[in-house]
């Protein structure tokens, strides 16, 4: 079946510091690939997504590539602020289904 | 900007009650879904619903859940007798394009809390 792995939190960082948050799938077919992210007693949003192999989504200074050949996903940005911190989902869409599988979730704690 | 609205935000009830939680999608969308959140625990699929039916559902969804769309608008979903592990931040979600691109849009969910 489908399914996300990402890797586990919390992350803690300092301001400023460059952020990976690494997550790759299992999925049978080309799936669309998301990247969901939920601050402190909200819901989720959407941050970023690429449907197809080599797509970079970026959003917000964050980015994530489509990588076939690795299976990956990975969210990156330059420089966290501590507004970023939240949980980070990793999600796919996968064939002719509708529903979104979504990974375990990295915390990311941002500190001054 | 549209969103999707869920009500009640926190509810409260006693083992073995029945719990109703809504959701109000964005009005062009056709796909909804309900998923829930254990606390500290993943996001986990619990039903899709298209053209007035389930179009697929996980092995949470038994019996003691089912789900509506009474009036066009609203979008519930029930249990029927409420258990203990079924306290969980509940999410509604829907989409309006083709099931394997379009991106699902999120309330901020209902917490429903079991005693």
């Amino acid at each position: 079946g489908n399914s996300v792995t990402q890797m586990e939190g919390p992350v803690t960082l300092s301001e400023e510091a460059f952020l990976t948050i690494n997550c790759t799938y299992t999925a049978t077919g080309y799936p669309s690939l998301f990247w969901y992210v939920q601050y402190p007693g909200e819901g989720l949003q959407l941050l970023l997504k690429a449907t197809k192999a080599d797509d970079k989504g970026s959003n917000k200074g964050f980015e994530a590539t489509y990588r076939k050949e690795t299976t990956s996903f990975h969210l990156e940005k330059g420089s966290v602020q501590v507004s970023d911190s939240a949980v980070y989902f990793c999600a796919l869409r996968a064939g002719t289904a509708s529903k979104l599988t979504f990974g375990t979730g990295t915390r990311l704690q941002v500190t001054l | 900007e549209p969103e999707v609205t869920q009500t009640p935000s926190h509810q409260v009830t006693q083992m073995g009650q029945e719990v109703i939680l809504r959701c109000v999608p964005i009005s062009n969308h056709l796909y909804f879904y309900w998923y829930r959140q254990i606390l500290g625990q993943k996001v986990e699929f619990l039903v899709s619903f298209y053209n007035n039916e389930i179009s697929e559902k996980s092995e949470i969804f038994d019996d003691q859940f089912s789900v509506e769309r009474p009036d066009g608008s609203n979008f519930t979903l029930k249990i029927r007798s409420t258990k203990l592990e079924d306290s969980a931040m509940y999410f509604c979600a829907s989409s309006g394009v083709g099931a394997n691109t379009g991106e699902l849009f999120f309330g901020e969910g209902s917490r429903l809390t079991v005693l």
